[in-house]
């Protein structure tokens, strides 16, 4: 079975850091195209960033030069350092997993609350 | 980028109604749109992909059609089940965007 459990959500500072963990288990991490999805609390969904079963990687606008995506083979794991953070940062973060380029995101985490006050 | 825009943004349905949502891309997306449905507090599941094609596991009642630049999710008959709100997400190009959702709430 397809599992993905984030963690490492909290509250934080504006200007402050933060890194998610997304622990994955029934399948390969790095096989897949793993991404970062958030949502502001009653907002919709806004697509984070990628990393590509090759490495490669990609950000939002919204997160570029803050954030960086990165993936431990050996844990199986994905994360998000999350650098810089700003009161607009304030969301659920969901890992998603999609199985190739133009695939859906077919298995989702159940999110982390990453809260950005003073 | 390419934009999605989704309408409407809310619609009011009964158990039995059959709803439409509509998606429209920016630019051609040839037939890379995904359709999901998230309750609350949950995180959202993939419906429809590559624009027609049922997610495994999904009740024949939901469909989708389009290519290029619009797009359809169809619901054929309401079940209490399906009030949620649909996102639509165009996976042609990086970033992949998502529309702004639709809330489909019971009449």
């Amino acid at each position: 079975e397809v599992q993905l459990v984030e963690s490492g959500g909290g509250l934080i500072q504006p200007g402050g850091s933060l890194r998610l963990s997304c622990a994955a288990s029934g399948f390969i991490v790095s096989t897949n195209f793993m991404s970062w999805v958030r949502q502001a609390p009653g907002k919709g969904l806004e697509w984070v960033s990628v990393i590509y079963s090759g490495g490669s990687t990609y950000y939002a606008d919204s997160v570029k030069g803050r954030f960086t995506i990165s993936r431990d083979n050996s844990k199986n794991s994905l994360y998000l350092q999350m650098n810089s953070l700003r009161l607009e940062d304030t969301a659920f973060y969901f890992c998603a997993r999609a199985y190739s380029y133009h695939s859906p995101l077919e298995d989702w985490g159940q999110g982390a609350l990453v809260t950005v006050s003073s | 980028d390419i934009q999605m825009t989704q309408s409407p943004s809310s619609l009011s349905a009964s158990v039995g109604d059959r709803v439409t949502i509509t998606c429209r891309a920016s630019q051609s997306i040839a037939s890379y749109l995904n359709w999901y449905q998230q309750k609350p507090g949950k995180a959202p599941k993939v419906m429809i992909y590559a624009a027609s094609s049922l997610q495994s596991g999904v009740p024949s009642r939901f469909s989708g059609s389009g290519s290029g630049t619009d797009f359809t999710l169809t619901i054929s008959s309401l079940k209490p089940e399906d009030f949620a709100t649909y996102f639509c997400e165009q996976s042609d190009s990086t970033p992949h965007t998502f529309g702004q959702g639709t809330k489909l709430e019971i009449k």
